[in-house]
C-alpha cells in the first residue's frame, strides 16, 4: 500500500485568493491523480499528473484554474487560483500501486 | 444515465447485521473493481479490490462481482457501529481512471 500525506488539511481562504495544497507519497509513483469531492458528492477527477510532464486536466477543469505541479516521483502540488465559494470541497490527491489506488486523507477548503 | 448507480441510503442497520451494499454499472470495458470506506471528514480507504467475476473475503468483508449482470456487491456480516461510514464502489478498464459510485452512507446502530 502507498502512505499519502497531504498539507494543509483544511484551510479558510478569501475570494479571489489562491491555495497550494502539497501531496507527499512514501513511494516513487508514476502517475498521480487529484480529485475534487464536493459536499456529499462522489469524486471528481480533476487531474492527472506525471513526472516530467504536463497535466492532463479532465472535461471542465481548466490548468489556469487548477495548475499542477509535478517535480518527482512522491510529491506534487495543486493549486486552486483566484478561488470563489464554488470551490469549497475537499482535494483528495491519489496514487496508483499494482493496479490499486490509494487516497490521500484529503484537504477542506472553505471559500468565504 | 450514469456509468455507475449505487444507492445513496442512508442504510441503518442494527449492530450484528449483515449489510449488502451494491452497484451497477454500464460500461463492459470495466475489469477491476473497488470498495472504498470513507469515514467523514477523511480521504477514501481501500477495502476491496477485486478483478474477476466470483467472490472475494477478507475477514467479515466479502466483495462479489457479476460481469454478466454488470453488478457487484460488498456484504459486511457481523457489521458494528465503527462500520458506520461511506461506502464507495469504483472501477476501470485497463487504464487508471477510476469510475466512482455516488457512495452509501451505512449506519449501525448499537
Amino acid at each position: 500500500s502507498a502512505v499519502i500525506s497531504q498539507k494543509p488539511s483544511r484551510d479558510i481562504c478569501q475570494r479571489g485568493t489562491s491555495l497550494t495544497i502539497q501531496c507527499q507519497v512514501d513511494s516513487q509513483v508514476t502517475m498521480m491523480f487529484w480529485y475534487r469531492q464536493q459536499p456529499g458528492q462522489s469524486l471528481t477527477l480533476i487531474a492527472t499528473a506525471n513526472q516530467g510532464s504536463e497535466a492532463t486536466y479532465e472535461s471542465g477543469f481548466v490548468i489556469d484554474k487548477f495548475p499542477i505541479s509535478r517535480p518527482n516521483l512522491t510529491f506534487s502540488t495543486l493549486t486552486v487560483s483566484n478561488m470563489s465559494p464554488e470551490d469549497s470541497s475537499i482535494y483528495l490527491c491519489s496514487v496508483t500501486l499494482s493496479y490499486e489506488q490509494y487516497f490521500g486523507p484529503g484537504t477542506r477548503l472553505t471559500v468565504t | 444515465q450514469k456509468e455507475v448507480e449505487q444507492d445513496p441510503g442512508p442504510l441503518s442497520v442494527p449492530e450484528g447485521a449483515i449489510v449488502s451494499l451494491n452497484c451497477t454499472y454500464s460500461n463492459s470495458a470495466f475489469q477491476y473493481f473497488m470498495w472504498y470506506r470513507q469515514y467523514s471528514r477523511k480521504g477514501p480507504e481501500l477495502l476491496m479490490y477485486t478483478y474477476s467475476s466470483g467472490n472475494k473475503e477478507d475477514g467479515r468483508f466479502t466483495a462479489q462481482v457479476d460481469k454478466s449482470s454488470k453488478y457487484i456487491s460488498l456484504f459486511i456480516r457481523d457489521s458494528q457501529p465503527s462500520d458506520s461510514a461511506t461506502y464507495l464502489c469504483a472501477m476501470n478498464n485497463a487504464g487508471n481512471m477510476l469510475t466512482f459510485g455516488g457512495g452509501t452512507r451505512l449506519m449501525v446502530k448499537p
